[in-house]
């Protein structure tokens, strides 16, 4: 069935550095999703991306769709102790979601 | 209620026993799904219901596992004679779009 890998699986950073996670799939995405969960919590829904080659911004996030629509990408840049949590992407195809197996962001203060 | 909630937070099981997961989803919401989250891993599909209907459960592991909303809204995910592989984090989430709501899950441990 359709794969979504997420890479990486852990990424440490100083508070202030920038920080992408990334997503792929052997086949084409319908829609990608992404989604924060911070530790102890549950997914919460940040942004939908359908077109091909798009970009969103959300203040410092920065979301994009690969012009294939097999990659996705998701940017924070100068990081705050506030983004830290797992970042998961998720293909969306016949309403239900399948999930990367997220980045673990944790952030030096 | 403001957002969707599920029951109980907190679940110990033994091995065996059958136990029953609730999740009241937004009021208003047509769409509910069922996710399992192992620890460390992305959520995973379960079953998937249209109001009353339940139109995908191709994700259920096993025929332990049995979902239901009889009335379209509330939902209940059955799991008989648990086994350790069970143990796991069980996420709701309703819609109305595209966009996903999920409770705060049920984490569920089977000793």
């Amino acid at each position: 069935g359709q794969q979504v890998m997420q890479i990486p699986q852990y990424q440490h950073v100083q508070e202030g550095e920038d920080f992408t996670t990334y997503c792929n799939s052997s086949t084409t995405l319908s829609n990608i999703q992404w989604y924060k969960q911070r530790p102890g919590g549950h997914p919460v829904f940040l942004i939908q991306l359908v077109k091909s080659g798009e970009v969103k911004k959300q203040k410092r996030l920065t979301f994009q769709f690969g012009e294939a629509k097999k990659n996705s990408s998701l940017h924070i840049t100068a990081t705050q102790t506030t983004d830290v949590g797992t970042y998961f992407c998720a293909d969306q195809g016949a309403q239900k979601l399948v999930f990367g197996q997220g980045t673990r962001l944790t952030i030096n203060p | 209620g403001a957002g969707v909630s599920q029951s109980p937070r907190y679940k110990v099981a033994k091995r065996g026993q059958d136990v029953a997961l609730r999740c009241d989803p937004i009021s208003g919401h047509v769409s509910l799904f069922w996710y399992q989250q192992a620890l460390g891993q992305g959520p995973e599909f379960l079953t998937y219901f249209q109001n009353e209907a339940q139109l995908d459960k191709s994700g259920l592991p096993s025929d332990r596992f049995f979902a239901e909303r009889p009335e379209g809204s509330v939902s209940t995910l059955k799991i008989q004679r648990t086994q350790q592989e069970d143990s796991a984090v069980y996420l709701c989430a309703s819609s109305l779009g595209d966009t996903q709501y999920f409770g705060p899950g049920t984490r569920l441990l089977v000793l």
